[in-house]
């Protein structure tokens, strides 16, 4: 089955500079990568997905770029602020739309003021 | 995106009783789903409820522990029962929806400790 790994498992950026995360997936028919942001106390919140037939989708401050080949891919949070502080997760999923997500282990980012 | 509304939002239960958690969307959808989230960590899949079938488990779930009723396109259930400590989780109801149809969204969780 699939298995998805997330790095780092934690992260501390400076308010204004750019955060990375990274996930690899194994399972090479996956086709749609949703990332999640979680705040304390609340379910996961969908900030951005991409599915296979792209390489990049950006929406703002965050954007995400998929390496099918190398089967990765990224978030990337530029002009962090405070509010961004969160555990992120990145899933994937080889079923039509977002069935049978498997999500990484997630990400705590920190943002410095 | 969609409002998924779950009830309750937490509860601290006896070991060997059961607890029924209520997850409403506010729009009809094909696909639900249940997921667990142990303190601290991912989450994982426990099953996929469609209306009128039968929930389809993932492997470690079980039908007799963690059955599920979907009994139209806009709510669901998910019974935690014969509960032990190793239940508390956080239980997460999500939602096959969005603008395409294809994106899904989740509710804000039950949080659930077993004593």
């Amino acid at each position: 089955g699939e298995n998805v790994e997330q790095h780092p498992s934690t992260l501390s950026v400076q308010e204004g500079d750019s955060a990375v995360i990274k996930c690899t997936y194994s399972d090479s028919a996956s086709n749609y990568f949703p990332w999640y942001k979680q705040e304390l106390g609340k379910g996961p919140q969908l900030i951005i997905d991409i599915r296979s037939n792209v390489g990049e989708k950006k929406d703002q401050r965050i954007a995400v770029t998929l390496n099918k080949t190398a089967k990765h891919f990224s978030l990337h949070i530029t002009e962090t602020q405070p509010e961004d502080s969160a555990v992120y997760f990145c899933a994937a999923s080889n079923a039509q739309g977002a069935q049978k997500l498997v999500f990484g282990q997630g990400t705590r980012l920190t943002i410095n003021p | 995106s969609a409002v998924i509304s779950q009830k309750p939002s937490r509860d601290i239960c006896q070991r060997g009783t059961s607890l029924t958690i209520q997850c409403q969307v506010d729009s009809q959808v094909t696909m639900m789903f249940w997921y667990r989230q142990q303190p601290g960590q991912s989450l994982t899949l426990i099953a996929t409820a469609n209306q009128g079938s039968e929930a389809t488990y993932e492997s470690g779930f079980v039908i007799d522990k963690f059955p599920i009723s979907r009994p139209n396109l806009t709510f669901s259930t998910l019974t935690v029962s014969n509960m032990s400590p190793e239940d508390s989780s956080i239980y997460l109801c999500s939602a096959e929806t969005g603008s395409r149809g294809t994106e899904a969204f989740f509710g804000q969780g039950t949080r659930l400790t077993v004593v």
